[in-house]
């Protein structure tokens, strides 16, 4: 019931197309969905962040899509750039606790 | 500004040796600090945090152990290494623990040979 569920496990996309990243979770007292992105051998660093009460938050190329029903959303890069490569993380925090669940990671490569 | 260290950058060390990784904060009082495992193309294994001086919660029983001496020190120790001890170690910290966002260190890269 903790599990952040994450797809695909790599990803790669051409230089201006579109990165869409899955992530599913179980636990319903999940109130924030954070991305992080991490450049090899650096540690990650948050990228964007969503409440469940939000279907949509945009932070330049960065979207995020939540569908609070289906327990799932998404992270959407637009107009892809090779600076984009990296593995990014989509988690799951309850901010009454402690712990932050994050997903396995998706590497994604934009070819230029 | 905040500043979180972690060193060694790399460790290579044999099997059954000690372990000690230690993790600093600066800039900030009283953090909330974890440390992660990550495997080599997997997710972030959280193996420790720590709200307050001495104070460590544990989340995977194995052969590490963390402690905290100081306000915004995070050290992560093992008596023996496995093999299967190897990975990515990464240290981080929060304001609160009820904060999203946690501020990741650069990582210690070990391989127990």
């Amino acid at each position: 019931q903790q599990q952040v569920k994450q797809s695909p496990q790599s990803l790669i996309v051409q230089k201006g197309g579109i990165s869409i990243i899955n992530c599913a979770y179980e636990n319903t007292a999940f109130d924030y969905f954070p991305w992080y992105q991490q450049f090899p051998g650096k540690g990650p660093a948050l990228l964007i962040a969503i409440r469940p009460d939000v279907s949509e938050k945009k932070e330049g190329r960065f979207t995020i899509s939540f569908n609070k029903s289906a327990k799932q959303f998404s992270l959407h890069i637009m107009d892809s750039q090779p600076g984009d490569s990296a593995t990014y993380f989509c988690a799951g925090l309850n901010t009454g606790g402690f712990k932050t669940i994050f997903g396995a990671g998706t590497r994604l490569f934009v070819k230029a | 500004s905040q500043t979180i260290h972690q060193w060694p950058a790399t460790l290579v060390q044999p099997v059954g040796s000690p372990l000690s990784l230690e993790c600093t904060v600066e800039g900030t009082s009283n953090p909330n600090l974890y440390w992660y495992r990550q495997a080599a193309g997997r997710g972030l294994q959280l193996l420790f945090y720590s709200v307050g001086i001495g104070q460590i919660s544990s989340e995977v029983p194995q052969n590490l152990s963390a402690s905290r001496p100081q306000d915004r020190q995070f050290i992560l120790s093992s008596k023996k290494l496995l093999l299967s001890d190897s990975g990515f170690y990464l240290c981080a910290w929060s304001i609160t623990p009820r904060d999203y966002e946690q501020y990741f260190g650069p990582g210690t890269r070990l391989t127990v040979t």
